[in-house]
């Protein structure tokens, strides 16, 4: 089955403890991209690739890492998690040539 | 950064009705999306809009783009239970490389009472 997963589904940490987010999609996609949702702000971007070794800057790329080292995965890194990346995460992932992006099932982290 | 303001934030109305939701900028996009999510899943795609004045239909879910790219709506008619969810547009972002940088606007959350 074609999906886009991600793990952990939920999390709950502390301030500073280092946490990475696995995502990883079966559909052989160049293309992968993190997303913050909040209430009331809609999704807001991350860190996007567009291929192997490949990564950007979203709209709110401060405190988090990424890397893309395989065509499969692209892990979300918050090296020192605040309480204002409180969250739910959603992974995506698209081919190049066509529009439609898949997002993955979302990951709820809390940092208290 | 290119912004989408969805309107509005919040739709309650009962079976049957008609409803419009609306995707609008100030700035122009070379497409935009539209895509539904349910609680506790990932957003799906509904459509995409590519060329100015477009209109798409979706069995009872119509989208248009405006004729000058900057603002799209999405119609339902006749709106069942089943419609209920979160509606957001999104865009591609003239500041990111071919497509990569992908722009939302903040939502419309529908309720459908039976």
């Amino acid at each position: 089955e074609a999906q886009v997963t991600q793990n952990p589904r939920y999390l709950i940490t502390v301030t500073g403890k280092k946490l990475t987010v696995t995502c990883s999609q079966n559909m052989n996609h160049e293309y992968m991209s993190w997303y913050r949702q909040d209430p009331g702000l809609g999704l807001r971007q991350i860190y996007y690739s567009m291929n192997v070794e490949v990564t950007d800057k979203g709209d709110v790329p401060e405190g988090y890492k990424v890397s893309r080292k395989e065509k499969r995965n692209f892990p979300l890194i918050l090296e020192s998690p605040s309480p204002n990346q409180t969250s739910l995460y959603f992974c995506a992932s698209r081919a190049l040539s066509y529009n439609e992006q898949f997002f993955g099932p979302g990951t709820r982290l809390t940092v208290l | 950064t290119q912004l989408l303001e969805q309107s509005p934030q919040f739709l309650s109305i009962q079976e049957g009705e008609n409803l419009t939701v609306y995707c609008n900028s100030s700035s122009v996009f070379s497409s935009l999306q539209w895509y539904r999510q349910e609680p506790g899943e990932g957003p799906v795609l509904l459509v995409t809009v590519v060329t100015g004045g477009e209109v798409k239909k979706l069995k009872r879910l119509t989208f248009q783009f405006g004729d000058a790219r900057k603002d799209s709506s999405l119609h339902i008619t006749a709106a069942q239970p089943g419609d209920t969810g979160l509606y957001l547009c999104a865009g591609p972002n003239a500041g990111g490389t071919s497509y990569g940088k992908l722009t939302f606007g903040q939502g419309t959350i529908l309720t459908v009472h039976p």
